[in-house]
């Protein structure tokens, strides 16, 4: 089957560094995704990996290992906002196959 | 750009009424939009695709009569909730899939704010 794993949770103090490390097992891939929830709103995209290698946007970066079926999300310089929930998906088919979702507590 | 907007954003109905739900792309053409399903401090599920100006395909186990999409125009796709029941309760977001250069390895969408439906 197809399926996504991701730590359920995570904590970090304000200003750290947290990887949210994400496994994937998909047919048909073509890349990983991942997006942003907050409580109560919709999930907005944060980056997207195709090949192998890391992508950075401001504090946010993700790494795609297509070998390992194994990809990241890294969060620099915390700050309160980013407490939410992130996502990894996997591009599949014309859709998204979503992991269950990591909720990043952030503490002062 | 690539905003897509989702009406209502809450509803609260009847067990037995029909409740629907609108998603529009505001500012670009959307051949393919999605509907999810989200339980709270749950992941999404998907439930169907749905395609302009053909049916929808619908994910196993979700019931199709129930949950009926229209894809009438490339800017719009509605979900209605039929005989709606408390079962039914949840937070219900759309996609869109963005325009694409017609590579097969991009499929970012964009998300709706989300219509968080509540049946008595």
């Amino acid at each position: 089957g197809q399926s996504l794993e991701q730590p359920s949770e995570v904590t970090a103090v304000e200003g750290a560094i947290v990887q949210i490390n994400c496994t994937y097992q998909t047919s048909g891939f073509y890349g990983l995704s991942w997006y942003q929830q907050h409580d109560g709103g919709a999930p907005t995209f944060l980056s997207y990996n195709a090949l192998d290698g890391l992508e950075e946007t401001g504090r946010f970066s993700s790494f795609l290992s297509r070998s390992d079926s194994y990809g990241y999300l890294l969060l620099q310089e915390l700050q309160m906002k980013d407490s939410a929930s992130y996502f990894c998906a996997a591009n599949s088919n014309y859709q998204l196959i979503w992991g269950a979702g990591t909720k990043l507590i952030i503490k002062p | 750009g690539a905003v897509v907007s989702q009406h209502p954003s809450r509803v609260i109905c009847k067990s037995g009424t029909s409740v629907k739900i609108e998603c529009r792309s505001l500012d670009f053409q959307a051949t393919t939009m999605f509907w999810y399903r989200q339980f709270p401090k749950k992941s999404l599920m998907l439930m169907a695709t749905s395609n302009e100006g053909s049916k929808a395909t619908y994910e196993q186990g979700v019931e199709k009569d129930k949950f009926l999409i229209n894809h009438a125009s490339l800017t719009l796709s509605t979900l209605t909730v039929t005989s709606a029941h408390p079962e039914d309760s949840s937070f219900y977001i759309c996609s869109a899939r963005a325009p694409t250069s017609g590579t097969l390895s991009y499929n970012e969408q964009f998300f709706g704010p989300g219509t968080r439906l509540t049946v008595l």
